[in-house]
């Protein structure tokens, strides 16, 4: 799976937008980009995914790069309980053949921290 | 729906003593499994993994093992812990062999004194 690079920790101010980049740029063409992120002492929870274009669900945003060597969550209006580490992951996805068997390789995030 | 459920949700075990963690899921069958461990200050490692009952992948090795008897319980065992054990550790399910997304375990707080 490639590698990802994302800052150690930002900062955001309730009610406004968070913009979390992550750069991939050894990324495959049968690879996906995942979120998950990681609330103080509990499980990670699974965001959102894409390919190439640019997703939208009840959680995030997610833009992904043309060339697609990086991409960016967005959380659109960020609320204290969205304090958490965000990860980016890459790695096959689906009908891609190998076998990753849904393994996820987990860095060490970013650290968004969402003030009052 | 689905549910995974994972216990103790802290241990504090001796240097020497054995270790069993628990972990199941209600609501699909044959999930893939998995065990992370989360170091102090450090992101999650995965452990194992198993596609089916009896079927274990190793991904580093270590001091522990683990057991899949049945379809949806997933166990997480050692023989003799070591002070190196002490983390984090999650139990995750997902759908199939290339499932989009993973479902975890609210985890079990491990410290080895």
């Amino acid at each position: 799976d490639a590698k990802t690079t994302q800052p150690t920790s930002m900062d955001c101010a309730e009610g406004r937008a968070a913009n979390l980049p992550c750069n991939h740029s050894t990324i495959s063409g049968n690879e996906y980009v995942y979120w998950y992120r990681q609330i103080h002492s509990q499980g990670p929870q699974y965001i959102i995914h894409g390919l190439k274009n640019n997703e939208t669900n009840e959680m995030a945003s997610l833009i992904i790069t043309e060339d697609r060597k990086s991409s960016t969550l967005i959380l659109p209006h960020a609320t204290l309980r969205d304090t958490a580490v965000y990860y980016c992951i890459v790695r096959v996805g689906t009908n891609a053949g190998g076998t990753s068997y849904g393994k996820l390789t987990f860095g060490q995030g970013t650290i968004l921290t969402v003030h009052p | 729906s689905q549910t995974i459920h994972q216990w103790p949700a802290t241990l504090v075990q001796p240097v020497g003593s054995p270790l069993s963690l628990e972990c199941t899921v209600e609501g699909t069958s044959n999930p893939n499994l998995y065990w992370y461990r989360q170091a102090a200050g450090r992101g999650l490692q995965l452990l194992f993994y198993s596609v089916g009952i009896g079927q274990i992948s190793s991904e580093v090795p270590q001091n522990l093992s683990a057991s899949r008897p049945q379809d949806r319980q997933f166990i997480l065992s050692s023989k003799k812990l070591l002070l190196s054990d002490s983390g984090f550790y999650l139990c995750a399910w997902s759908v199939d062999l290339f499932g989009p997304e993973a479902f975890f375990g609210q985890g079990t707080r491990l410290t080895v004194v």
